[in-house]
Order: structure tokens, then C-alpha cells, then sequence
């Protein structure tokens, strides 16, 4: 297994455009997070997915951002329009059902100009 | 609400020199605890669980309740420690909060 594979690696983008970030989880895995990584906050819970149900979105920061699990393998973050405070690593991982660990994909550098 | 807090955001020692990185936690229950460690252009890991029990690369992190914390900590540091670790808190529902992370730089 590739283990979590996100995509795009890098995002550059200008303000008030749309971004979509990607995320194929592992496979088998029950549960999916997202999480945004900044040098001020550190890595914030945007929301998770239990099997292709959104558990938890409390972590979204505003109406901005929306995220979908249409399937098991396939998960997306759409911002939308973004803004330069966007701009950050965005993170998605997956475990499966039990009291296991999480396995990080490579991230997303994002950046708004 | 569950918290944690790493207070420092970079420590640097010297190689050969103890490291102990704090980390505090707010949560009523029973929590499940974890450091996770991101090295250099590498994924977030997960290091080392308080439930194991385990040295893991020379680490050891204990659970103190009656403190809240879970200082990760080893006797001797090694340039290849150098990092990102995070602290991170799992209170049941399955997803971690994790604390803001603090860089260890450790020096030749």
C-alpha cells in the first residue's frame, strides 16, 4: 500500500479562486481526518469521516470550506473563494476502526496569494 | 472542551544533551495519549502511545494524571532528532487533538 496519498503536493493560487485538495485514504480504512498545519496553531482538526459520513465538522472555519467522502477510496476539501489567511498544509489521514494510529498523507502546501 | 498545550514552540540543545519536551493536557475523562513526530520533507508519524509503554528511539514519554501531562523526554539527544513533535490527545471520538508542536533543534 502507498499509504495516504493526497494531491495536489503544491497549490498556488490567487485570492477568491477556488481550491480543491484530494485525498485517497487507505484502503480499508474506516475512519478519514483532515487537518490544517500552521506555524501559529499548530495542527487543527477541520473535520472527519467515518465510514464516508461526516462525524465532526466542527473544526471548519467558515462557510468557505466544505468537504465530501463520496466514496471510501476519495475525499475532497474545496475552499471556495479562498483567501491569503488560507493559506497553509493541509493534511489528510486515515485509521481503521480500532484504537489505532493515524497515517499522515505527504500534505498539501497551500498558498494564496 | 479538550486541550492540549505544548508550551514551547522551539527548543534547542546541544548533542548529548537531555531532552524533555512538555506537554500538558485538559480532559476530564480517561485520555489516550500519543506523540507523533514530522523529520524533515517526511509524513507526520506516530512516535510512541502512553499505553505501550515503550522506548521508542530513545524516547520515553510517562502518563501523569494528577499533573495532566505527558512530557516526551530522552537522556542523550542526537542530531537526527531534530523535528517537529506534536502531542496529541485522543479523548474517544477517534480523532486526535493534537497541541501546536514544538521544533527541537539539537546542535553538533
Amino acid at each position: 500500500d502507498a499509504g495516504v496519498i493526497q494531491s495536489p503536493r503544491h497549490e498556488v493560487t490567487e485570492m477568491g479562486q477556488e481550491v480543491t485538495l484530494r485525498c485517497k485514504p487507505i484502503s480499508g480504512h474506516d475512519y478519514l481526518f483532515w487537518y490544517r498545519q500552521t506555524m501559529m496553531r499548530g495542527l487543527e482538526l477541520l473535520i472527519y469521516f467515518n465510514n464516508n459520513v461526516p462525524i465532526d465538522d466542527s473544526g471548519m472555519p467558515e462557510d468557505r470550506f466544505s468537504a465530501k467522502m463520496p466514496n471510501a477510496s476519495f475525499s475532497t476539501l474545496k475552499i471556495q473563494p479562498s483567501e491569503p489567511r488560507d493559506s497553509a498544509v493541509y493534511f489528510c489521514a486515515s485509521k481503521d476502526r480500532g484504537p489505532g494510529k493515524l497515517l499522515f498523507g505527504s500534505g498539501t502546501q497551500l498558498s494564496v496569494l | 472542551a479538550q486541550r492540549v498545550t505544548q508550551p514551547e514552540k522551539l527548543l534547542s540543545v546541544f548533542k548529548g544533551a537531555p531532552v524533555e519536551l512538555k506537554c500538558n493536557y485538559s480532559y476530564s475523562g480517561s485520555p489516550e495519549l500519543f506523540w507523533y513526530v514530522q523529520y524533515s520533507r517526511q509524513r507526520l508519524q506516530l512516535l510512541l502511545r502512553h499505553i505501550s509503554r515503550e522506548s521508542i528511539k530513545g524516547f520515553t514519554a510517562d502518563l501523569n494524571k494528577g499533573e495532566t501531562s505527558f512530557h516526551l523526554k530522552k537522556p542523550f539527544a542526537q542530531e537526527e532528532d531534530s523535528a517537529m513533535y506534536y502531542c496529541a490527545l485522543d479523548t474517544g471520538r477517534r480523532a486526535l487533538t493534537f497541541g501546536s508542536g514544538t521544533r527541537l533543534q539539537v546542535q553538533p
